[in-house]
């Protein structure tokens, strides 16, 4: 079983649609939860931590369910520009300072 | 600098070549890390250097990949005898000493997207 999972998608939906990725990884220990957004042939960009208590950020949701070890995005009124791959990644408690990733879940938002 | 750098941008080698890689992490970070991405797949852990300490080369794919920092600044990822698997972009992050458990994550360069013909 990989440490980070992620459904590849694509998730093709249409503009003003409300999508929700999942994560799961496989270590208890994970301390620290991240998405991150990749356009196309450009470079992973922090969309925003996932904090325990869960976090929003505009039409962005994030949420942690540690006992069933994932953690969720879910993007509210989507626009044309939300189409991107969405990385998840975690780190382990401790020292280790490596991410974990997942391989991303494709967006596409249609008009 | 304000972000991470990364040069050249592009990199047209031939096969059987060495090639360098070069990083310049965000001012004060202590952690620099090294990713290779193929078309199309996820970000490939290569290495990991932490401050003074020994870096994680565990993801170095074979003993043609090696990667050098100094303290904490450059980092330069040379790829000797280039062969055409090698073809992908390299991308370089930087995060401060806490940043990942702090909720600052990874911050990466726009990568060097390498070309071995």
């Amino acid at each position: 079983r990989k440490e980070v999972e992620q459904d590849p998608g694509p998730f093709n939906v249409p503009e003003g649609a409300t999508v929700a990725f999942n994560c799961t990884y496989s270590n208890s220990a994970s301390q620290s939860f991240f998405w991150y957004r990749q356009d196309c042939r450009k470079e992973p960009k922090l969309l925003m931590s996932v904090y325990s208590s869960g976090n929003e950020d505009g039409r962005f949701t994030a949420q942690l369910n540690r006992a069933s070890q994932y953690i969720s995005l879910l993007i509210r009124d989507s626009k044309l520009s939300d189409s991107a791959t969405y990385l998840c990644a975690v780190a382990v408690a401790g020292n280790n300072r490596k991410l974990i990733w997942g391989l991303g879940t494709s967006l596409a938002v249609n008009p | 600098g304000a972000g991470v750098s990364q040069s050249p941008s592009n990199k047209v080698t031939e096969k059987g070549k060495d090639v360098e890689l070069r990083c310049d992490p965000i001012s004060g970070h202590t952690a620099l890390y090294w990713y290779r991405q193929r078309l199309g797949q996820g970000l490939e852990f290569l290495i990991y250097f932490q401050g003074n300490s020994a870096p994680d080369k565990s993801g170095l794919p074979s003993d043609r990949f090696s990667a050098e920092r100094t303290g904490e600044s450059v980092s330069t990822l040379t790829i000797q005898r280039t062969q055409q698997e090698d073809s992908a972009v390299y991308l370089c992050a930087s995060s401060s000493g806490q940043g990942i458990h702090n909720g600052y994550g990874y911050t990466f360069g726009s990568g060097t997207r390498l070309t071995v013909v």
